[in-house]
């Protein structure tokens, strides 16, 4: 699996646009790009998935450079509940029975 | 979306004893769930993977004969803690994908906060 780096932290205001990076270095011709946001004291939610170039959803869009070394999560005027761990990991999505890896995400903390 | 529930949401239980916590797929056939540690403040750390009809398999440091998995059927993953004490306390979660659906589009349960005194 590819190691993934995020900030650690990052801060907003409400209505602001927030984008978050991940490197991703060493990432597989086979590897998708997704990304899972965690509130206190639940499990985790699946966000977005990406192969390349920009995938686009009711929550968020996902921007992949065409040599997918990095993936940047985009969240679109965001509000006090946005504010969570926010996490992305990179893998084959087709590895039946295999786990999901978190690394430390980034904790996103949104004021107003 | 597939719904993964937990059972119970929080246990407080004695040193000594031991836990259960049950992790069910409320709409969709899981063969496989996995299972996650998380302290405070820390991410989730993979502790074993869940097969239907068969044994768990167990990262490395995590003692199998304490935390006993059984996944009878195709909907219902168990976690037993066994002889808890002070530093079992944690949050638990699990969770499955889809059969047949992609590995990395997983439904997480909503968690199972232990505190053993």
């Amino acid at each position: 699996l590819a190691k993934t780096t995020q900030p650690v932290s990052m801060d907003s205001y409400e209505g602001q646009e927030v984008n978050i990076t991940c490197s991703h270095n060493n990432i597989a011709t086979n590897d998708y790009i997704t990304w899972y946001q965690q509130f206190p004291s639940q499990g985790p939610r699946f966000i977005i998935q990406g192969y390349k170039t920009k995938v686009t959803n009711e929550v968020a869009s996902l921007f992949i450079p065409a040599d997918r070394k990095s993936s940047t999560l985009s969240l679109p005027r965001v509000s006090l509940s946005d504010t969570a761990v926010y996490y992305c990991l990179v893998g084959d999505t087709y590895q039946a029975g295999t786990a999901l890896i978190f690394g430390k995400g980034t904790t996103l903390s949104v004021s107003s | 979306g597939a719904v993964v529930s937990q059972h119970p949401s929080r246990v407080i239980c004695k040193s000594g004893t031991s836990v259960k916590i049950e992790c069910r797929s409320l709409d969709f056939q899981a063969t496989t769930m996995f299972w996650y540690r998380q302290f405070p403040k820390q991410s989730l750390m993979l502790m074993a993977t869940s097969n239907e009809g068969s044994k768990a398999t167990y990262e490395q440091g995590v003692e199998k004969d304490k935390f006993l998995i059984n996944h009878a059927s195709l909907t219902l993953s168990t976690l037993t803690v066994t002889s808890a004490h002070p530093e079992d306390s944690s949050f638990y979660i699990c969770s499955s994908r889809i059969r047949g659906g992609p590995y990395n589009e997983q439904f997480f349960g909503p968690g199972t906060r232990l505190t053993v005194l």
